[in-house]
């Protein structure tokens, strides 16, 4: 069990350019999702995926955000047309859900964007 | 609509003293819950989880919570604190659905010596 990975763990960038972060999760977990988090407050649902299957989208979601998982390991998580209302902690998870139902979330350490 | 609340944000306690943090939670969510904590420039590490085998959890680093339907709270306990609990805790439950977890504000803990 080597954690979830995020890359890159920091992203700077221009308003209205676009970036893209990776998650690789816990090798064979089935779920994996995307929170945002800003600062002071908790993480926030964006969407997840079951295998390659993008099951379920927040409002939060905006058309510029587009989050793939091919094949069901990895995943990104793209923004396009960068806003300063961007800039937050993007933070990927995952879970096994063959072994409980409420098997726990298992988080990686963020990328951190900031969009000046 | 499902929610978890932690009431207090900031939670300042002397090292060795009793650590309490507070989670309510809306009376609709399923009963499992869970208590992670943070440290600064990390993600979110599981201290602990209620899925309703018994209502004293017990978690890691001495921490425990006690789930009490009655008054729907699932708030987390140390008896004594160390400088190193000093981080952002979040108590979380699922959404209506049950496919993802919704998560507190979080409460900042801090520990003086």
């Amino acid at each position: 069990d080597t954690g979830v990975s995020q890359d890159p763990r920091h992203k700077i960038t221009k308003r209205g350019q676009n970036v893209t972060f990776r998650c690789d999760p816990i090798s064979e977990h089935n779920r994996l999702y995307w929170y945002r988090q800003t600062l002071g407050q908790g993480p926030e649902f964006l969407t997840y995926f079951q295998n390659e299957a993008q099951l379920e989208k927040s409002r939060l979601l905006s058309d510029r955000f587009s989050a793939e998982r091919p094949k069901g390991s990895f995943s990104t998580l793209e923004i396009q047309r960068t806003e300063q209302g961007d800039s937050a902690m993007y933070l990927c998870a995952s879970s096994d859900l063959r072994s409980s139902y409420n098997s726990p979330l298992h988080f990686g350490n963020g990328t951190r964007l900031t969009v000046t | 609509a499902q929610s978890v609340t932690q009431l207090g944000s900031h939670v300042s306690v002397s090292e060795g003293a009793l650590v309490l943090l507070r989670c309510n939670y809306s009376s609709s969510v399923p009963p499992y819950l869970f208590w992670y904590v943070q440290y600064p420039n990390q993600g979110l590490q599981l201290l602990l989880k209620y899925t309703s085998a018994a209502t004293l959890v017990k978690g890691i680093n001495g921490f425990e919570a006690e789930f009490k339907k009655s008054e729907t709270s699932f708030h987390l306990t140390k008896p004594s604190a160390h400088m190193s609990d000093a981080a952002e805790y979040f108590c979380a439950g699922p959404n209506q659905a049950g496919t993802a977890l919704i998560f507190g504000k979080g409460t900042t803990l801090s520990v003086s010596s």
